[in-house]
């Protein structure tokens, strides 16, 4: 069966600094991976996603993943956190039409 | 604007009672899936439907029901409603039916039984 595990419920970074949200899935093939944020009160908003080929995927407001099958990561990154980033971020597995989600990781930014 | 529409943004209701939930999909989009979203449980895919008919099943319990009708809009039956059925509602939809496909959410409709 297909599963992501989120590493940290919680993450705070400074205004400016690199924001790190860890994510491993489990997957006996290979798998398509996909990150969401959602703002309060607001549905999910797909951030980026995984199929094939480029293992480096560039999404929305500055965000981007890496795909380490060595590694079963697929880590959300953003060089500079902006105070616009706090929300809640999903990473997802997809699996036939079903979308397994992690626990979420609620990303803090402070001045 | 994800083009997801899910009507009403919020409901009040008791136990025992028993509601309706409402999705319009994205323009073109087939696919129309629902999830509960909860403290205890967090993100749980209940059901999808492909152009009408349903295609898989998730954590969906005997009481809940859905359906997807041929202008493509679909309805969450919820019945017999418990506290437990307390939770954010929320619809997708995607083009087609591949794993492939990301899906895009509507805001949800936020469940409150008392």
């Amino acid at each position: 069966a297909q599963s992501v595990t989120q590493l940290g419920s919680h993450v705070s970074v400074s205004e400016g600094a690199l924001v790190l949200l860890r994510c491993n899935y489990s997957s006996s093939v290979p798998p398509y991976l996909f990150w969401y944020v959602q703002y309060p009160n607001q549905g999910l908003q797909l951030l980026l996603k995984y199929t094939t080929g480029a293992t480096l995927v560039k999404g929305i407001n500055g965000f981007e993943a890496e795909f380490k099958k060595s590694e079963t990561s697929f880590h959300l990154t953003k060089p500079s956190a902006h105070m616009s980033d706090a929300a809640e971020y999903f990473c997802a597995v997809g699996k036939g039409s079903k979308l397994t989600f992690g626990t979420g990781t609620r990303l803090q930014v402070t001045l | 604007d994800s083009g997801v529409t899910q009507t009403p943004k919020h409901l009040i209701t008791a136990t025992g009672q028993r509601v309706t939930l409402r999705c319009s999909p994205r323009s073109g989009d087939l696919s129309v899936y629902w999830y509960q979203q909860s403290l205890d449980q967090g993100l749980q895919f209940l059901i999808q439907y492909y152009n009408g008919e349903e295609r898989a099943k998730g954590n969906i319990l005997e009481r809940f029901s859905a359906q997807q009708f041929p202008d493509l809009h679909s309805e969450l039956n919820l019945s017999s409603l418990e506290l437990g059925d307390s939770a954010l509602y929320f619809c997708a939809s995607s083009p087609g039916q591949g794993e492939f496909q990301p899906q895009h959410f509507g805001d949800g409709t936020r469940l409150s039984i008392l």
